[in-house]
């Protein structure tokens, strides 16, 4: 079993549709949760950072953590075909840790 | 926006050369990593350092070495290059945690292409 596992699928969604991209995780001392976007052939975009559980909101995003359920989430409100992308969360323990990445999630929103 | 920056960003070589991926970040951040990821796949984390002259190896064995010789600067080398290290290589620094701070930053990759 993976330390971070991620889910949905590939997801395609219309324009305008409410996104919910979530992981789940094996290790309690995580503390520190990231979300980033990827476009095809760049290099990740740190989007949305968290630390320890509670909500974050910046414009159309919003992140939660959920530390007792092990569980994170990230939101996008109307959605654009410029928000299609694939999405990794990311989570560590601390500095002497490394980031530990969920395998993505492929998103696709349709005009 | 992450000031780190990564050359070439794409590279075309052929087999048996030696090359070098460059990645510099000017935060001043300690501790640096490569990963490597193949198109639509996962972040496989290849090499960090934590500091000058540290290097420690990653989750992923690589047949690449890096050196950390000034905190900002820390190039990737292959010895000799194979079709087998095509992949995009991607470099990455981060702050150090302190209270609610320890987020990572990546550059914009190297795309090898070995023939």
């Amino acid at each position: 079993q993976k330390e971070v596992e991620q889910d949905p699928g590939p997801l395609s969604v219309p324009e305008g549709a409410i996104v919910s991209l979530n992981c789940t995780y094996s290790n309690s001392a995580f503390q520190y949760f990231m979300w980033y976007r990827q476009y095809s052939r760049k290099g990740p975009e740190l989007l949305m950072y968290t630390y320890s559980s509670g909500n974050k909101e910046d414009g159309r995003f919003t992140a939660q953590v959920d530390k007792s359920s092990k569980y994170i989430s990230l939101f996008i409100r109307d959605s654009q075909p410029s928000d299609s992308a694939t999405y990794l969360c990311a989570m560590s323990g601390g500095y002497g840790q490394n980031f530990v990445f969920g395998p993505g999630t492929r998103l696709s929103v349709l005009p | 926006e992450a000031d780190i920056y990564q050359t070439p960003r794409y590279l075309v070589i052929g087999t048996g050369k030696k090359i070098t991926l460059e990645c510099s970040q000017t935060m001043g951040h300690d501790k640096m990593y490569w990963y490597q990821q193949d198109p639509g796949m996962e972040l496989h984390l290849i090499h960090y350092s934590y500091g000058v002259n540290s290097t420690e190896k990653g989750d992923l064995s690589s047949e690449s070495t890096v050196s950390r010789i000034r905190t900002e600067h820390f190039p990737l080398t292959l010895e000799s290059a194979r079709p087998s290290h095509t992949s995009q290589y991607l470099c990455a620094s981060s702050t150090r945690a302190g209270g609610s701070t320890n987020t990572q930053y990546f550059g914009p990759g190297t795309r090898l292409t070995v023939l």
